[in-house]
């Protein structure tokens, strides 16, 4: 299977300033069939990226995804204060399935 | 849109089987996949499986002792059906949607989208 890391663990920022998140496979996810994810404490997760680059209906343009191969990136260009929560990352070229354990956002 | 309803027992006992219910609502559960993830508290994603709406279907090879999923098209519901359960398999189970892929060969489940709001499930005596 494809075991994903995601660094780093917590990331500590402040509202307005840029969020770089970093997802590594163990070997190359075909067809850059990766997604990323957000929760929210209580909450299901919600998709924003898939294909690696593509933003899902509705998620903001601030969101952006990035990479190929084993590294992938996720980028939030100016945090709000919304976007503090956990974020996934998920590939879906081979099974099974598997995610990240996911790389927190909090308020510094 | 599509939403997706989990329902089920919120507490099993030990060595007995887990049982809980995906409803869709707002569009057909034909075409598309229907996969079982879960979360133990505080922890991380599990993908447990898919069904495609024609009944074929995709396990975890870690679960795939234990684990069935099925679908009632006539009912728009899919169901999950985990037996022995231990106090491990104490998590919040949530059902999805995937995306179909194109050109995929049979394992066609994409990006899960959208997701249902979740049910705790405890496994305790």
């Amino acid at each position: 299977e494809i075991v994903l890391t995601q660094s780093p663990g917590t990331l500590s920022l402040s509202p307005g300033e840029r969020a770089t998140l970093s997802c590594r496979a163990s070997r190359s996810v075909t067809s850059t069939y990766l997604a990323w994810y957000q929760q929210k404490p209580g909450q299901a997760p919600r998709l924003l990226i898939y294909g690696a680059s593509s933003r899902a209906t509705g998620i903001p343009d601030r969101f952006s995804g990035s990479g190929s191969g084993t590294d992938f990136t996720l980028s939030i260009s100016r945090l709000e204060p919304e976007d503090f929560a956990v974020y996934y990352c998920q590939q879906y070229g081979s099974s099974p399935r598997t995610f990240g354990q996911g790389t927190r956002v909090e308020i510094k | 849109q599509v939403q997706l309803q989990e329902s089920g027992p919120g507490l099993v006992k030990p060595s007995e089987t887990l049982s809980l219910r995906c409803t869709v609502s707002g569009g057909s559960i034909s075409g598309s996949y229907w996969s079982w993830i879960r979360q133990p508290p505080g922890k991380g994603l599990e993908w447990i499986g898919y069904i495609y709406y024609t009944g074929s279907t995709h396990y975890n090879p870690s679960l795939l002792s234990r684990v069935t999923i099925s679908v009632d098209t006539s009912k728009n519901q899919f169901s999950l059906r985990l037996t022995s359960v231990t106090t491990a398999d104490t998590a919040i189970y949530y059902c999805a949607r995937g995306e179909t892929l194109p050109y995929c060969g049979g394992d066609c489940s994409g990006w899960f989208d959208p997701w249902g709001q979740g049910t705790l499930v405890t496994v305790s005596s």
